[in-house]
């Protein structure tokens, strides 16, 4: 298996932009988690779905964030409009028995 | 806001040397589990203890938990050069919840 894909790996985008990060989990995977990571904030759980299902969404920071999971193949987490603050590094990952697989990550710049 | 706590926040030693991190946690867990980060990479399991184990090995790594003081502790021994990165414990929680906490940047001088 390829691991946990994540696109883009980069992303630059304007202030007011709409941006969507893309997750594909390990086929067979029945739980996938949406981090942010910053140095200030360090890695933050936003969501994180248990068979396709969101069970806790808590740790989305504001309505702007938004995640869906169609079905056990792909994730999406969008924000709409995107701030400055929102720049990091978003990792996605997904897990079947407790250890979790780790993409590696879409590093977003909102300028 | 951030499940575990990790001490120290960061940590240097010469090679060969052990490296040991603390983790502290707030709530009930299901298991705890390390993992290690190099810089500009994704996270990489490491080990995981149940909340039932109170030590458990893998290599040149040991990890004990004490569910009573709620902590934890990631020994390395004979550290390595390519042991430099960022060490997080992560909790488990019985609804699938996991949370990391802010990590330990150790590096190791050769």
């Amino acid at each position: 298996d390829a691991g946990v894909i994540q696109s883009p790996r980069h992303e630059v985008t304007e202030m007011g932009q709409e941006v969507t990060l893309r997750c594909k989990p390990i086929s067979g995977h029945n739980s996938l988690f949406w981090y942010r990571q910053t140095m200030m904030r360090g890695l933050e759980l936003l969501i994180y779905f248990n068979n396709n299902v969101p069970i806790d969404d808590s740790g989305m920071p504001e309505d702007r964030f938004s995640a869906k999971m169609p079905n056990a193949s792909f994730s999406t987490l969008k924000i709409q409009p995107s701030e400055p603050r929102d720049s990091a590094v978003y990792f996605c990952a997904s897990s079947v028995d407790r250890e979790a697989f780790f993409g590696q990550g879409t590093r977003l710049t909102v300028v | 806001s951030q499940q575990g706590e990790e001490d120290p926040q960061a940590l240097s030693i010469q090679e060969g040397e052990n490296a040991t991190m603390n983790c502290s946690y707030k709530t009930s867990i299901n298991n705890l589990q390390w993992y290690r980060q190099n810089s500009g990479r994704g996270l990489v399991h490491l080990i995981l203890i149940r909340s039932n184990e109170r030590e458990k090995h893998s290599g040149r790594l040991r990890v004990t938990l004490d569910t009573s003081k709620k902590s934890s502790s990631l020994l390395i021994t004979a550290s390595r050069a390519a042991d430099t990165a960022s060490y997080f414990c992560a909790t488990d929680r019985y609804d699938y919840k996991l949370s990391f906490g802010a990590g330990t940047t150790v590096t190791v001088r050769a």
